[in-house]
This record gives structure tokens, sequence and C-alpha cells, in this order.
């Protein structure tokens, strides 16, 4: 039921990139990207909604694949303070006003210098 | 800013005793949750509350119970708490009525239970 995120894991050098995928195995209304620094709270990051893309951070993008339900977070040019653990959301088409999303499994980032 | 509090960043507590989280937002939303955050799992709703004294079940809701009394305070209760409830446990809040509506988090509190 859960979304897959891939990779688990991932180690960059400053100024690389990297993408980060959530696959559903149901269809999709939006997706939503949190990021969790150690030891904080999680920080919303941006909204894809169906039939759309939206940039909504930093140097970071994403894409919303509504057929194929899936996701991808791109990260450029990665800075140390890109680090963190990523968790994809999904709120399904019949969500209504509940707002309830289903959290992806996460994706830790470690950007080294 | 949002601002949502847990009571707690850690908490140690005993095998079978009773255990509460308590989490406040200032924002006046209507949609509080309770997640639990496990290496590996990611982040699984255990309650939601839409609204003073209204609650749904998430996917792990087995072994807790919520209070929703006031609308800024949704509290998470372990009825009798067992070592397999140690975990990092994220209160969130966010707007009811509209989609595609932020959820905001708390710090976390990090129980331990021995």
């Amino acid at each position: 039921q859960q979304p897959v995120q891939s990779p688990q894991a991932v180690i960059l050098r400053e100024g690389e990139d990297a993408v980060i995928n959530c696959s559903s195995s149901k269809a999709l209304y939006s997706v939503h990207w949190y990021r969790q620094k150690h030891g904080e709270a999680p920080v919303f990051l941006m909204i894809l909604l169906k039939g759309g893309e939206q940039k909504g951070h930093e140097k970071i993008s994403a894409s919303f694949n509504e057929k194929k339900q899936q996701s991808s977070l791109y990260l450029t040019a990665s800075q140390l303070s890109y680090s963190g653990t990523y968790f994809c959301g999904t709120e399904p088409p019949d969500g209504g006003a509940t707002n309830k999303l289903i959290f992806g499994t996460g994706t830790l980032l470690a950007v080294q210098p | 800013d949002v601002k949502v509090t847990q009571s707690s960043r850690y908490l140690v507590k005993r095998t079978g005793e009773k255990v509460f989280l308590e989490c406040v937002q200032d924002m006046d939303h209507e949609n509080m949750f309770w997640y639990r955050q496990d290496p590996g799992l990611g982040l699984r709703l255990i309650y939601f509350s839409y609204d003073v004294k209204m609650k749904e079940k998430g996917d792990i809701p087995e072994g807790y119970s919520v209070s929703r009394e006031k609308k800024e305070r949704f509290s998470l209760i372990l009825e009798s708490a067992s070592t397999n409830q140690t975990s990092m446990y994220l209160c969130a809040s966010s707007f009811r009525g509209r989609r595609n509506q932020p959820q905001h988090f708390g710090d976390g509190t990090r129980l331990s239970i021995l």
C-alpha cells in the first residue's frame, strides 16, 4: 500500500545531481514531497498535481506521471544543506478534503564536501 | 509560521504503563495526524482527526487511542505500552476542506519502552 521510493539511500559529492523516485500501486491525485533533516521535523517541499509539474524549492524540481503512478524528485548541483531523508506522500483521487497522505518508505540522501 | 509543538522530545517508559503524547498546533487547522516513523518503513499513519472529538483509524491503530477535546490539541495514548512501540512519533496538522494542503509537522517524540 505504501509508495515505494528508490533508491533507499544515496551518497553524493557537492555539485552532483540526484533523482529520487516514488512509485505507487494505486491511482494518484497528487504527490507531496518532504525533507527531514536529522533530528528535525519533516519540512514540506512541494506538491505535484495531476497533470502538472511544479518547481518549488531551491534547485529542486519534480515531475508527476499520473499514468505510471510515479513521481520523481530532481536535485541539481547538490549542496550540503540538501542532506536528509526525503519522503513522498501520495493522495488518492477519492481523498476528498481529508488531506490524508500515504507516505513512502523514505530516501536517505547524504551530500559530502 | 505554523507551529506544531510536541510536548516531549525524548520519553522513556516501562512496559505496561499508560503513555500520553501531546501535540498542539497554533494555526487553527482542522486536521491533525499522528504518525509513527521507523527505519525502512517511512511514516505510517496511526490516527487522524478532522474535527474536535472526531477521529479515524489510520493504517496501524492497534495498541493506540487518541483524544481531541480542543481544536488545537491532539493526544496519542498508548493504553499499555509494549517494547514494540518503541519508535519516533510525529504529529502533523493541516487545513481541511481544501485539497493540496501541506501537512506541518512537529519535531517528534522519541519514545523508548523498557
